[in-house]
């Protein structure tokens, strides 16, 4: 079945760095996008942006422009999101969450990571 | 950025009843609209996609409609395992953006 399974919680500083990965499993990693999602405690969701593993194409969500990278690794089927110049705000889980039409934006996203907890805390 | 708003907050219901849950969007986003349900401490589980169409494994109590502006998740008759978060997502625009959920409970 198709799965993406997360790296595990971080605690960081503000103003470090931190990279969070999913691995997919199921299905070709290359045909789909693999989109971020965050949700801050007792908060809704948050787009953070999108990558195509196959041409490593990024959209960013103009809030984190500058600060945020996704790239992936094809040969392991896993996709990595690194935020960086953390601020307290940004403390959230941070799940992966896969495009469902190939080769097109017009795409729900399923299934999803079972989320990263990123801490920031001095 | 398209802004969709969630009616209502909370739906508190009895087991049986009718749920509708509304999803209204600051403009059309055609039929690229999608229900979420989040049960706490879980990721969001895909109920429906372009509107209408159930995913995989969801049971036939939960339905959607709309288009254009306005959309509903239905829900026919509530179960005690509905009790979760209802998120709807438009995935017209960039930046993908989400309502800010409705929150069902059982009386």
């Amino acid at each position: 079945q198709v799965q993406l399974v997360q790296s595990g919680a971080e605690v960081k500083k503000p103003g470090a760095s931190v990279k969070v990965s999913c691995q997919a499993s199921g299905y070709t990693f290359t045909t789909f996008d693999i989109n971020w999602v965050r949700q801050a405690t007792g908060q809704g969701l948050e787009w953070v942006g999108r990558m195509n593993p196959n041409n490593a194409n990024t959209g960013y969500a103009q809030k984190f422009q500058g600060r945020v990278t996704m790239t992936s690794n094809t040969s392991i089927n896993t996709a990595y999101m690194e935020l960086s110049s953390l601020r307290y705000e940004d403390t959230a889980v941070y799940y992966c969450t896969r495009g469902n039409r190939p080769a097109s934006s017009y795409s729900w996203l399923d299934p999803w990571g079972q989320g990263t907890l990123v801490t920031v805390s001095s | 950025e398209i802004v969709l708003t969630q009616s209502p907050a909370t739906l508190s219901l009895s087991p049986g009843e009718r749920a509708t849950l509304s999803c209204r969007a600051s403009q059309s986003v055609s039929s690229y609209l999608a229900w979420y349900q989040q049960k706490p401490g879980q990721a969001p589980r895909l109920l429906i996609y372009d509107a209408s169409n159930r995913a995989t494994g969801i049971p036939a109590r939960f339905s959607g409609s709309g288009s254009g502006t306005d959309f509903t998740l239905t829900i026919s008759s509530l179960q005690p395992e509905d009790v979760a978060v209802y998120y709807c997502h438009q995935y017209y625009i960039t930046p993908l953006t989400f309502g800010g959920g409705t929150k069902v409970e059982i009386k």
